[in-house]
């Protein structure tokens, strides 16, 4: 048990569409980073938030943002869905910007 | 660039054998993190160790043990007397000192069967 809620667990939208994903992180966690999964592939960064602030960002179009809230909640939004957005998407958080991370069990987005 | 191999796809073992999952890495800073994580079924990445640069001491943990070998670049991880609960897939990562970004290998499949 990480204390990092996702949701919606599994989700489906057709190209074009918009996607919010959701996360709620433990009190004090106020390190918010998001890793996209393809089937078989290792997690990729796609961002990091501390402090409602972007502080990294990975290989990743604009259509792929942000927001980070007070309430040690997060989102991922995707415009413009394409299928090759279907993934398996991880949110983790920690307290600071050091130290371990805590997964979730991630959204499982399907692009058709 | 900074890069992770884990060349092993799959294993499968029979149940009290010992694994060993290997990681290798590549990165030009001088200063670093490793890390190792397991991934259920249920999704979640689960840390198991991370392991600055400067500490080449080897670590176990039960029935698990790494071995940091920086003259060759790997990170590797024993499992000693598998059981059927460590089937899953495990990732290897590197960080640099400095951010959050985890660079993941493709993880290796690990199936242990009674």
């Amino acid at each position: 048990e990480t204390g990092v809620t996702q949701s919606p667990t599994h989700l489906i939208k057709t190209r074009g569409q918009q996607v919010t994903l959701r996360c709620s992180s433990q009190s004090g966690h106020n390190t918010v980073s998001w890793y996209q999964q393809a089937l078989g592939q290792g997690p990729q960064f796609i961002f990091q938030y501390y402090r409602e602030e972007e502080n990294g960002r990975g290989n990743f179009p604009p259509r792929f943002s942000g927001l980070q809230f007070p309430n040690y909640s997060s989102e991922l939004n995707v415009n413009a869905l394409e299928l090759d957005d279907s993934a398996l998407y991880l949110c983790a958080s920690r307290p600071g910007q050091t130290g371990e991370l805590f997964f979730g069990e991630g959204s499982r987005l399907t692009v058709l | 660039a900074q890069k992770v191999t884990q060349a092993q796809t799959e294993i499968s073992v029979v149940e009290k054998e010992d694994v060993t999952l290997d990681c290798v890495y590549e990165t030009r800073d001088t200063t670093y993190y490793l890390f190792w994580y397991k991934q259920p079924p249920s999704g979640e990445l689960v840390f198991l160790i991370r392991r600055n640069s400067f500490d080449e001491q080897n670590e176990i943990s039960g029935r698990y043990s790494w071995n940091f070998q920086k003259s060759t670049s790997s990170f590797n991880f024993t499992i000693t007397a598998s059981q059927v609960v460590d089937s899953a897939v495990y990732f290897c990562a590197l960080s640099d000192y400095n951010t959050d970004k985890l660079i993941f290998g493709t993880g290796t499949r690990l199936q242990v069967f009674p």
